[in-house]
């Protein structure tokens, strides 16, 4: 079946780096995804790393998957106030569906 | 540009109403869809469109009426909802299923 999984809750003080990690089952996914999601707001899509990739980096965002385990993992350097949301993970299964993980709440406190 | 735009942003309708959503991209994407989204959890996909035809329906129940009237426009149809049917409601749109950008969502509240 297909299952991810986040942990539910990380706290960063601002300036320091937040990883956020997640772990799927569906070795078929093609794409991997983080989305943010604001408080009353919609999902933003933050980046996404195509299956065959170890890393992807995008400014403060860098993004490692370890096919083998798995596991993908977002590091936000210098994390800021603004960076406070719920980060989602998900991935692209092979009927081209978002299956998404449970969501992680990153607060940052100054 | 990648903006999905989504009207209204709140809604409160009672069990016998009936209410539309609507929802527009102008990035020429062949596929949109609707999410619903609970408190505190991920979204769960309810309907896609691709080329203006619905492709995939997650039995939804049939209170839940979308139509797509040309590429730009989704729109969601409601119509005897429960409460239990309060949620956000995400449209999202994509060129290749590659990249999925998401509306701000409509807040639906059922009374």
């Amino acid at each position: 079946g297909e299952d991810v999984e986040q942990s539910l809750f990380l706290s960063v003080r601002e300036g320091d780096s937040s990883v956020i990690n997640c772990t799927y089952t569906d070795s078929s996914s093609t794409y991997l995804y983080w989305y943010k999601q604001e408080p009353g707001a919609g999902l933003q899509l933050l980046t996404y790393i195509f299956s065959n990739m170890d890393m992807k980096q995008d400014q403060r965002l860098t993004v490692l998957l370890n096919k083998k385990d798995k596991h993908l993992s977002l590091r936000i350097a210098d994390t800021q106030t603004g960076d406070s949301a719920i980060y989602f993970c998900a991935e692209l299964n092979n009927t081209d569906k978002l299956i998404f993980g449970t969501g992680t709440r990153l607060q940052v406190f100054p | 540009d990648t903006e999905v735009t989504q009207t209204p942003k709140h809604l409160v309708m009672g069990m016998t109403n009936k209410k539309s959503l609507k929802c527009e991209q102008h990035m020429g994407h062949r596929a949109m869809y609707w999410y619903k989204q609970k408190a505190k959890k991920p979204p769960e996909l309810m309907f896609v469109y691709s080329y203006e035809k619905l492709s995939i329906n997650e039995s939804v129940p049939s209170r839940f009426s979308p139509e797509c009237p040309n590429s730009s426009l989704l729109n969601l149809h409601l119509h005897a909802l429960q409460p239990e049917d309060s949620a956000l409601y995400l449209c999202a749109s994509s060129q290749d299923t590659k990249e999925q950008y998401f509306g701000p969502g409509t807040r639906l509240t059922v009374t």
